[in-house]
This record gives structure tokens, sequence and C-alpha cells, in this order.
């Protein structure tokens, strides 16, 4: 099964609300990491999240490892902010890299 | 600052096809990756590589082959198009097998169609 679990698959937003995208990982937790992916483009880490809450502006990521869950939470939302968020954690072997989530697309309009 | 540089952007192939998928780095970094994206799949591992000439395989290696024979480029092959595949093929970079993810750096995609 899958591994790393978003929700929700997607979500459509007006302009300025907030919104909250889960991610929660079926196997114990080293560290994760959050990406936001624009249609067509490559991936930007977002936030490197081994635990705890970290805010960058408008964006606030909080992980809990004996939870095996993290959560990204968007405030006041922009059409910028419309993209693919993906997340990701780290595997057991480092030089293996990743294994991601499948996503939660974000659509916010005026 | 550095940059990864995945050649072509999009690349369009017939069935049974061998095609390739270049992949530069100028960061100096010993781990390269090739992942694949599909649409409600996420991305998968298909090979990395910890250093010059060696090669390791991922999750999605059958089908697939892979290259390093420098430093600063990885190459993949599809070995055979399988028709109406399509898939976004992602590189990715980090300093060395033992860096955390947070020095991960992924390029830009190279988008494969099968006719």
């Amino acid at each position: 099964g899958q591994q790393v679990q978003q929700s929700p698959t997607s979500l459509v937003l007006q302009e300025g609300e907030n919104a909250e995208l889960q991610c929660n990982f079926s196997t114990s937790l080293n560290s994760m990491q959050w990406f936001y992916q624009r249609p067509g483009g490559s991936l930007v880490s977002v936030f490197y999240n081994p635990s705890g809450t970290k805010q960058s502006g408008r964006l606030t990521s909080t992980t809990v490892i004996k939870e095996r869950r993290s959560s990204l939470h968007i405030s006041s939302s922009q059409i910028t902010d419309s993209g693919t968020y993906l997340c990701a954690m780290e595997r057991g072997n480092y030089a293996q890299g990743l294994t991601f989530g499948l996503g939660t697309r974000v659509s916010v309009f005026p | 600052g550095g940059i990864i540089t995945q050649t072509p952007k999009f690349l369009i192939g017939q069935e049974g096809q061998k095609l390739t998928l270049k992949c530069q780095q100028n960061f100096n970094h010993d781990t390269m990756y090739w992942y694949r994206q599909d649409s409600g799949k996420g991305l998968r591992l298909i090979y990395y590589s910890i250093t010059e000439n060696d090669l390791q395989k991922g999750d999605l290696s059958e089908g697939y082959d892979a290259s390093r024979e420098k430093k600063s480029s990885f190459s993949l092959t599809v070995t055979s198009a399988q028709k109406n595949e399509m898939a976004v093929f992602l590189c990715a970079s980090n300093p060395d097998w033992g860096s955390s993810a947070e020095t991960l750096y992924f390029g830009s995609g190279t988008r494969l169609t099968v006719l």
C-alpha cells in the first residue's frame, strides 16, 4: 500500500481563504519534506521539517513524528499558490532519497 | 548557486523505440536520481547513483537502463517505449549519499509521449 498518504486529493479555494493539507505516513518517520510543483514545472522544496512547526510567510508546516503525520497550512491563499503540493519522507537508506505521496492539487480563484 | 538541466524538455517516440533522456548538474553533487511521475501515481524512483560509474536500481527499474559516466551527468534510457505511455521524468541530485533530503534539488523534467 501507499506509504505516504495525502489528503485531500484536490482543493479549490477562493482567494483569501485558508487551507490545510494533510500527510500521513504508514511507517516510522525519520524526517519529511513538503514540495511545491507548478503545472509543468520542477519540484521546489517548501519545507524540510523533521519535527515541530516551521513557518515561512503564509505557509506553516507542523510535523508530529510520534503520530506519523504532517500538515501544511496556507493562510490567506493567493492565485499564485495554485499548483500541486507533495509531501515526502526520507527512506531509511538515505541514498535512496524520498518516498512521495500522490500530492494535493490546489486551485485558487479570484 | 547551481542548476539541474534536463534534455529534451519534450520527447515523442514510437512504440518499441529506444529513447534516451539526459540530465546535467553543476552543483558538483555525488548522488543523482531519476524519478518517474505519472498522473495519479506520484513520483517513483527508477534509478539512482551515489557516485560516478555507480548505478543502483530503484522501485521501477524494469524497462530502463541508466548511465553515470561523469559525475555531472546521469542519463536514462527507455529500452522499449510502450504505446500510449505518457509520463514526466524528473532528475534530482544531492551532495552525497548520506545527505538529508534538505539538500535535494530537482530538474524541470522531460515529458515523454509514446505514439
